[in-house]
């Protein structure tokens, strides 16, 4: 059993297009996240979610909103998807706390031309 | 704000070397201190962690100690093998802001045979 899957694994898209990436967990953890992943692997944070609700929004465009419809399920969508954008987005969830770490998807390249 | 640095690379050692990869950290309050390791085409996942100062963290012959006096956190590994190659990823999980996961860099490590 797939402990955080999103879907999808890659993704080709137009500039200008909107697109979804969906992420799920099955580990019944409180917190859920999305980094983005850059062409040199650095690894920034984008958004938290404790419980479906917004706890850090770090310096992102507002293009990209995450939704969260039950504290198992945290979706990305970008809108007006740009060149830039193209990278390869993690979710990851981990229980509330310092000490507990966080476990990943298995992220979703995604290609903007 | 809290930070993590770690070593640049790319590291290329021969099987069987010694293996350092250097980790300082910039934070307020009792982090929790990580290594993740990301293999080619996949998520990160917890290599170790240390919770507390004093702490060592240890998981298939990788070690690093919470050194709280040096803010350090490094990883060490007596012998390397070509199954090693990956990026890893040094990280800490505060509580400032709302939990929260910083990652370093990244550093790409090669393993020649």
């Amino acid at each position: 059993d797939t402990a955080v899957s999103q879907t999808p694994k890659y993704l080709v898209t137009q500039m200008g297009n909107d697109k979804s990436i969906k992420c799920e967990q099955n580990l019944g953890h409180d917190t859920m996240y999305w980094y983005k992943q850059d062409s040199k692997k650095f690894l920034k944070i984008m958004f938290s979610y404790n419980n479906k609700e917004l706890i850090i929004n770090e310096t992102v465009p507002n293009r990209f909103s995450p939704k969260s419809p039950d504290k198992a399920h945290l979706n990305l969508h970008i809108n007006s998807l740009e060149l830039g954008d193209s990278a390869v987005y993690f979710c990851a969830s981990s229980q509330e706390g310092t000490e507990t770490e966080a476990f990943f998807g298995q992220g979703t390249r995604l290609t903007v031309v | 704000g809290n930070s993590v640095t770690q070593m640049e690379g790319p590291v290329t050692l021969s099987e069987e070397a010694f293996l350092t990869i250097n980790c300082t950290y910039t934070a307020t309050g009792y982090p929790s201190l990580f290594w993740y390791v990301q293999y080619p085409g996949e998520g990160l996942q917890l290599l170790l962690k240390a919770t507390k100062a004093d702490d060592k963290g240890s998981n298939k012959g990788f070690e690093a100690t919470y050194r709280k006096e040096t803010t350090s956190f490094h990883l060490e590994k007596g012998s390397v093998q070509v199954s090693d190659s990956a990026v890893y990823f040094c990280a800490l999980t505060s509580n400032t802001g709302g939990f929260k996961t910083i990652f370093g860099a990244g550093t790409r490590l090669f393993v020649k045979a």
